[in-house]
Parts: structure tokens; C-alpha cells; sequence
């Protein structure tokens, strides 16, 4: 089945560290998304990338940073990991040429900062 | 800037009950709202899409509605099964093709 998978599922590390967190899909889309849920805030928006040359700041993008490497794979790095970002990441993809743009989740990674 | 309400947070009903859930949004200038079922540590599942034009759009006992003009949309769920317990986010698609969600309503289905 076409999917969206999600690189480590879990991790706990410690403030300071550098954290590279990796999605990969297998359905052919174009744009790819990274957003984080924390528990009473719902999920929002971090970085979007509308194709492989293409990366746009989302509505919570300090202390993150993306790198899409093909069009099937993005990640997102933390570059020295505060306790603040403890929260659970999503990849999500949507097909640009299909109808409503329809986004698709990854399983997402529970991200410990300690 | 859009924000998105879903009202109950939390709801618990007996298995064979129709329930409606609620979603409500602030700009009406939107392209798209999409409902999705999350459930625990698990990612999102996409239910249902319904474009700014259109009223409806239904799959299996599921039937989402969309009043643009109100800022409103209800997922309506038929003859509810403990299988549906899990938490149900509603989202609009809005200037940029960015989603903002809303926090979810926490349904759980009881035998």
C-alpha cells in the first residue's frame, strides 16, 4: 500500500542535542508537510515544501529546520533540542493535482526533550 | 487569523447511538475542510473532504456538512460502535493551502 512512513517512532534525548527526525512516502505526491500536536494547542504547521526545490516557514518554524531531499523524503532537524519541543511530530503529503488537496498522516514520532 | 473551535472536548455514548460532533471556524474564506480520526498515539486518518462548494459529502455511516456563510460543520456519525471511539479533528484549508485544526472532540462509544 502506498504510505507515508515516519523515522524513529520514539526518541528521547537530552537538551542540546541535535535531533534529525525522517518521513518517506511512497505515493507519488508532491508536497509534504511537518507539523507537531501538543496536548490543548491541536496540531500546527512547522515547514511545507510544495516541491523538492521549494520549502516554506509554517506558523511555528524557530529552533527547526527541513531538508527534502527527493520528492518522497523530508525531514525535519532540530539543531540543539530544548525541553519545549517535547511533542509529537507528523509527516503529512498531499497530491497538489488532485481535487481539495486531501493531506495524508504518517504515524508519527513521540519526541522526549530532557 | 482562522481559528477552529470543536465543541464537545470530550463525549461519551452508548454503542447504537447517532451523535453529532461540531466544528466551527472564524473565516469563512476557506477552500476546504477536511475531518479526521486520531486515535491514541496513533497519526491521523483522513474521513472525510468536503470542498468550499459543496454542502455534504457522506462514506459509509459517516456524513460531514459544511455552512460556509455560518463558519459550521458537523460530522454526523450513524448507529455508533465502540470501534469508533477515538478523537475526531476537524480542519479548514484556508489561504497559503495551510490547514488549522482544531483541538478535537475525545469521543468514547460504550457497550
Amino acid at each position: 500500500d502506498a504510505d507515508v512512513t515516519q523515522t524513529p517512532r520514539n526518541r528521547i534525548t537530552k537538551t542540546g542535542k541535535r535531533i534529525m527526525l525522517e518521513c518517506s512516502q511512497t505515493k507519488g505526491h508532491d508536497r509534504m508537510y511537518w507539523y507537531r500536536q501538543d496536548p490543548g494547542l491541536g496540531l500546527r504547521l512547522i515547514y511545507y515544501s510544495f516541491d523538492v526545490k521549494d520549502i516554506n516557514k509554517g506558523e511555528i518554524s524557530d529552533g527547526y529546520s527541513v531538508s527534502r531531499q527527493a520528492q518522497a523524503k523530508f525531514s525535519l532537524s532540530l539543531e540543539s533540542a530544548i525541553p519545549n519541543q517535547t511533542a509529537l511530530y507528523f509527516c503529512a503529503t498531499s497530491d497538489s493535482a488532485s481535487s481539495g488537496d486531501e493531506q495524508f498522516f504518517g504515524p508519527g514520532t513521540r519526541l522526549t526533550v530532557l | 487569523k482562522q481559528e477552529v473551535t470543536q465543541i464537545p472536548a470530550a463525549l461519551s455514548v452508548p454503542e447504537g447511538e447517532n451523535l453529532v460532533l461540531n466544528c466551527s471556524f472564524t473565516d469563512s474564506a476557506i477552500y476546504n475542510l477536511q475531518w479526521f480520526r486520531q486515535d491514541p498515539g496513533k497519526g491521523l486518518t483522513s474521513l472525510l473532504l468536503i470542498q468550499s462548494s459543496q454542502r455534504e459529502q457522506t462514506s459509509g455511516r459517516l456524513n460531514a456538512s459544511l455552512d460556509k456563510s455560518s463558519g459550521r460543520s458537523t460530522l454526523y456519525i450513524a448507529a455508533s460502535q465502540p470501534g469508533d471511539s477515538a478523537t475526531y479533528l476537524c480542519a479548514v484549508k484556508g489561504g497559503g493551502n495551510k490547514l488549522t485544526f482544531g483541538t478535537g472532540t475525545q469521543l468514547k462509544v460504550e457497550l
